[in-house]
């Protein structure tokens, strides 16, 4: 168990449609990151927020949004959902702000579009 | 456009034997790479990295190593077990706030 948790496991749901992913962080931990996992790709790297304030961006589409809150928690924002959308997001935390930091990851939401 | 590559999909070793994990970048100014195990339904967790100013780490039955000239890192376990079933992803990062993974090797380790 690495302290990351996430919700809701599994989501289904239709093209045009628009869903909220949540993670908690690890107590103590300042930096969420989010990730999508396509089938059969590696982890692309969405966004990263660190105490509240965003920190870094990699491969983000306009229709996906994110914020952390003061409690540290994080939410992903998806809209105007595509079939390609489909995927497994991943949330993962840091202590510190830089790569140099391992990252513990949630177990995922698996997102299906249909 | 990937910037870490991992070309194997997959790797079957009997246990006992050495798993030879690789993966390739592209960018020269890539300096620190982990490795991250993911068993099924699970995220992934961390496993070794390893810094650019080094070319080698060792930590139990795990090492990597790092070739920068080739632009070429390995993970090797020695000696295999078959818990070491999983999916290995070579991940990297650059300037602070870049985050790059492979797309993972499925590694089996036969009994």
């Amino acid at each position: 168990d690495s302290g990351v948790t996430q919700t809701p496991k599994h989501l289904i749901t239709a093209t045009g449609q628009r869903v909220t992913l949540r993670c908690s962080p690890r107590s103590g931990d300042l930096s969420v990151y989010w990730y999508q996992q396509s089938l059969d790709q590696g982890l692309q790297f969405l966004i990263q927020y660190y105490n509240g304030e965003e920190r870094a961006k990699g491969n983000i589409l306009e229709r996906f949004s994110a914020q952390q809150f003061p409690d540290l928690h994080s939410e992903l924002n998806l809209s105007s959902l595509e079939l390609g959308d489909s995927a497994l997001y991943f949330c993962a935390s840091s202590a510190g702000t830089s790569g140099y930091n391992e990252q513990f990851f949630g177990p995922g939401t698996r997102l299906t579009v249909l | 456009d990937q910037q870490v590559k991992q070309n194997s999909p997959s790797l079957s070793v009997q246990e006992g034997r050495i798993s030879i994990l690789n993966c390739d970048y592209t960018n020269s100014m890539f300096d620190y790479f982990l490795w991250y195990k993911k068993y099924p339904a699970e995220g992934p967790t961390f496993l070794i990295s390893i810094s650019s100013i080094k070319d080698k780490n060792e930590d139990g039955r795990f090492t990597v190593f790092l070739n920068k000239s080739a632009k070429h890192l390995s993970l090797h376990i020695v000696p295999s077990q078959p818990g070491d079933s999983a999916v290995y992803f070579c991940a990297t990062q650059y300037n602070f706030n870049k985050f790059y993974f492979g797309s993972g090797t499925k590694l089996n380790v036969k009994p």
